[in-house]
């Protein structure tokens, strides 16, 4: 156990609609990153946050974007769902923001686009 | 952007042998490098890292080398099991600002009884 929560686990949603998967991150850890694990693929790095902003982001969209609580839970929007966003959101909480921290992901949701 | 790259994509073995996964990586600012062994339908978990400071790492049947000028790292599994037949991946974290891990396409060890 990492002591990272990511709810829900499993969800279908239609092609267009909009979804929100929730992250509490381990104990201590103020920084949270999100990745997109597509099957037979690794994981791809969305965005980090750091103190409630975003201080990082990989090669999504704007449609992709994100909230950090004063808690250090975070949340990842994703609009107008297309099929290839189908995949396994790993959420991935760690120490402190800088290069080195070691990463702990959640069990992660997984995301169905019909 | 950093880029990493894998090999093999799979590994067959028998169990008692040992396995060995290379990976390369083309920012050579980056400092750390961590593996992740995922199971089917799991998340992927931590079982070992290196930062770029040392050379090689074990715990006790796995070990990592790191040779920073040819960028290249690996891991090494000695005297395998059937539980270690999983999908494992290598990463590259950049310096800068922020944490970004960028992870190699994988490779599936296959244990075999």
């Amino acid at each position: 156990e990492t002591g990272v929560t990511q709810s829900p686990t499993h969800l279908i949603k239609t092609r267009g609609q909009q979804v929100t998967l929730r992250c509490s991150s381990q104990s201590g850890h103020n920084t949270v990153s999100w990745y997109q694990q597509a099957l037979g693929q690794g994981p791809q790095f969305i965005f980090q946050y750091y103190r409630e902003e975003e201080n990082g982001r990989g090669n999504f969209p704007p449609r992709f974007s994100g909230l950090q609580f004063p808690n250090y839970s975070s949340e990842l929007n994703v609009n107008a769902l297309e099929l290839d966003d189908s995949a396994l959101y790993l959420c991935a909480s760690s120490l402190n923001r800088g290069s080195g921290n070691t990463i702990y992901f959640g069990e992660g949701s997984w995301l169905t686009v019909v | 952007g950093e880029n990493v790259e894998q090999h093999p994509s799979t590994l067959s073995v028998q169990e008692g042998d040992s396995a060995v996964i290379k990976c390369t990586y083309s920012d050579s600012a980056s400092n750390y490098f961590p593996w992740y062994k995922q199971e089917l339908g799991k998340r992927p978990q931590l079982i070992i890292d290196i930062r770029s400071n040392v050379g090689e790492k074990k715990d006790q049947r796995i070990a990592v080398t790191l040779n920073k000028t040819a960028k290249h790292f690996s891991l090494h599994i000695t005297e395998t099991q059937p539980e270690d037949s999983a999908v494992y991946f290598c990463a590259a974290s950049s310096t800068g600002g922020y944490q970004k891990v960028t992870f190699g396409t994988g490779t599936k060890l296959q244990v075999i009884p």
